[in-house]
């Protein structure tokens, strides 16, 4: 069955510290696939897209690493603050269609 | 340049009611996409529309919800007779283009409870 996970648990780091969070896919090809933030009572806001044929991709103190041989996406936040805590979700787009599929997310707290 | 407007932000419907949702998508923006968001769940696709047309509502129950986006005015997400499995957050999202490949802009959502 087709099924895109991210950790269900909750990531807690300290501030200054690499979040590193995980987003892992079976039985999809995605064309792209996306990173968004999502807080509490809030729509998601786009933060990221890296094509399939790209390795890595990186935005301020934000990396994303797309590996399509092992269907992973790893999605790093360099020298974390708390202003970074919020749900991060992943997001594939599939070649060919309109549809959107969506991780559950994860939840990330930055401890000052 | 407002965003994504989303109302009423949030929706109270006894069981048996109708829902109605509406989107404005944001300024120069054709392309319509509507979520369902349950608790700790990810956000599920329910339908994509281009001004007047459904493209795709592979996502959208069968019975008692419908969508539209009119030539003029706001998109609309129709729930008739609500049970009580309706209740979630619901989202939209735009794009000025087909938005594969590109980032959508999502409103702030209505959320929907049923009673």
């Amino acid at each position: 069955s087709q099924k895109i996970e991210q950790n269900s648990e909750a990531l807690n780091i300290q501030e200054g510290k690499t979040a590193t969070l995980t987003c892992n896919y079976t039985n999809y090809s995605p064309a792209y696939l996306q990173w968004y933030r999502q807080d509490p009572g809030r729509g998601p806001v786009f933060l990221l897209l890296i094509r399939e044929n790209e390795k890595e991709k990186r935005k301020e103190r934000l990396k994303v690493t797309f590996d399509t041989t092992l269907k992973q996406s790893l999605f790093h936040i360099t020298a974390s603050q708390p202003a970074d805590s919020a749900t991060y979700l992943c997001a594939l787009d599939m070649t060919g269609g309109f549809k959107t599929i969506f991780g559950a997310g994860t939840r990330l707290f930055v401890k000052a | 340049n407002a965003g994504v407007m989303q109302n009423p932000r949030h929706l109270v419907r006894r069981r048996g009611q109708e829902a109605r949702l509406r989107c404005s998508p944001m300024k120069g923006h054709s392309h319509v996409y509507w979520y369902r968001q349950l608790p700790e769940e990810g956000l599920k696709f329910m339908v994509y529309l281009q001004k007047e047309n459904i493209i795709d509502e592979s996502g959208m129950p069968k019975e008692r919800f419908s969508a539209e986006f009119p030539k003029e005015g706001p998109s609309i997400l129709r729930i008739q007779q609500v049970v009580r499995g309706d209740s979630a957050a619901y989202f939209c999202a735009s794009s000025p283009i087909d938005r594969r490949g590109t980032e959508a802009f999502f409103g702030q959502g209505t959320r929907l409870t049923v009673v």
